[in-house]
């Protein structure tokens, strides 16, 4: 069984640009979650993939976006990168989606650490 | 939103000894999961813990859900102890289950 990986494990971009992260779930897993973490403080929820399409999303603007495809993998996208979007990006995967009746464990990658310069 | 508060906010300790880590909520939560993040970034299951008490070797969590608060034990404190402990909680109410983090205590423990 694997486990979550990520990739880039390092990234350093420019303001303006544009950035892709990538993630693969851990076997047998069919929801991915993203989270941002700046130095110092907790993960903050960006959103949540199932069966393709956006399940629940955190208070994060529209230039941060995902997709997720039919292995279960998944990408996230941020536009017009700013300074504070520095951060370690982690990706969690879970065997559903949880929520209101029912919760699944997740399991985190190692994150892809982005600087934004 | 739920709010997550940890405490203490850094802890030092000798090898060998006994700690004990908190993570207060402010609203019901129908799951928790406690990880330790090691200094490459990588967040590790520790426990995932509804309610009651669970054992992994040198540590063990309890989540009192009514009182709204979960502790983790560290016994026997070793040097790869060290690191950001983090609890994390799933509010519901949503069709989705995110996690919620609290801001994380940073556990050292030195030889």
């Amino acid at each position: 069984e694997t486990g979550v990986t990520q990739s880039p494990t390092h990234l350093i971009k420019t303001r303006g640009q544009q950035v892709t992260l990538r993630c693969s779930s851990q076997s047998g897993h069919n929801t991915v979650s993203w989270y941002q973490q700046a130095l110092g403080q907790g993960p903050q929820f960006i959103f949540q993939y199932y069966r393709e399409e956006e399940n629940g999303r955190g208070n994060f603007p529209p230039r941060f976006s995902g997709l997720q495809f039919p292995n279960y993998s998944s990408e996230l996208n941020v536009n017009a990168l700013e300074l504070d979007d520095s951060a370690l990006y982690l990706c969690a995967s879970s065997l559903g989606t949880g929520g209101a009746w029912r919760t699944y464990e997740q399991y985190f990658g190692p994150g892809t650490r982005l600087t934004v310069t | 939103g739920i709010q997550v508060e940890q405490s203490p906010p850094d802890l030092i300790l000798q090898e060998g000894a006994n700690s004990t880590l908190r993570c207060n909520f402010s609203d019901s939560v129908n799951n928790l999961q406690w990880f330790h993040q090691n200094p490459w970034g990588q967040l590790i299951n520790l426990f995932y813990i509804p309610s009651g008490t669970k054992q992994n070797g040198r540590l063990s969590a309890t989540t009192v859900a009514t009182e709204r608060y979960s502790l983790l034990y560290i016994s026997s404190s070793q040097t790869t102890d060290s690191g950001v402990y983090f609890c994390a909680v799933f509010a519901g109410g949503t069709s989705y289950g995110k996690l919620t983090f609290g801001q994380g205590t940073i556990l050292t423990v030195h030889p």
